[in-house]
């Protein structure tokens, strides 16, 4: 079965700077899809990024991008000007076609945004 | 459009007790998933249902059995409850066809506490 490693329970970041979520994924497939969840205390889990596989280039959207390195099976998110609202718990998750629409997430990173 | 809605949103209930709980996906979506997640096992996956026919299944005992009904609206049903049975139960919504754009949309949750 896919495995989703997320090794950092805990980061924090200084509210404007920059902070890296790291995620690894183990998959004989060639062919899969990535995605970045936050979920923020006692609120809705909500998608923040997605990556196609078959994309070399990493997705950004507004803040928040990936360092998406199919070789060594990473998928790091960047958060960049981190603000006060960016605290959550973060989910790292993989899905092929392969495996059906089966989602699998990593344990999570929970963020702290120190003002 | 709406997004996924799940009742109740809180249950209490004793060891031994059944409970149902609810989830209505976005309208359009055929498949739901459902997820166990407690602080110390992250999100479990439980099963998806995709058309009124459970595609994929997580490894949780028999006492957790789900359907789903023409309308992709879908139930999950825990019997002889258990103290860890304790948890946020998630259900999530998607397309189900497993194209790229294919992403899981998660609803609020339903906080089951046992006593």
């Amino acid at each position: 079965a896919q495995t989703v490693t997320q090794s950092q329970p805990e980061m924090s970041v200084q509210e404007a700077e920059t902070v890296t979520l790291s995620c690894t994924y183990d998959t004989s497939e060639s062919d899969y899809y990535l995605f970045w969840y936050k979920q923020p205390p006692s609120r809705q889990m909500i998608l923040v990024i997605r990556q196609e596989a078959y994309k070399q280039q990493n997705a950004t959207e507004n803040r928040f991008s990936v360092n998406f390195q199919k070789a060594a099976k990473s998928f790091s998110l960047k958060i960049s000007d981190s603000q006060l609202g960016d605290a959550a718990m973060y989910f790292c998750a993989y899905r092929s076609p392969n495996t059906g629409n089966q989602f699998y997430f990593g344990t999570g990173t929970s963020l702290t945004v120190i003002p | 459009k709406a997004g996924v809605t799940q009742t109740p949103r809180y249950l209490i209930k004793t060891r031994g007790q059944q409970v149902t709980l609810s989830c209505s996906p976005i309208s359009g979506h055929r498949s739901v998933s459902w997820y166990q997640q407690t602080p110390g096992q992250g999100l479990q996956f439980l099963f998806e249902y995709f058309s009124e026919t459970q595609r994929n299944k997580g490894n949780f005992p028999g006492r957790f059995s789900g359907r789903q009904f023409s309308n992709s609206r879908s139930e999950m049903n825990v019997s002889t409850l258990e103290l860890g049975d304790s948890a946020l139960y998630l259900c999530a919504s998607s397309l189900g066809v497993g194209s790229g754009t294919d992403t899981q949309y998660f609803g609020p949750g339903t906080r089951l506490t046992v006593l």
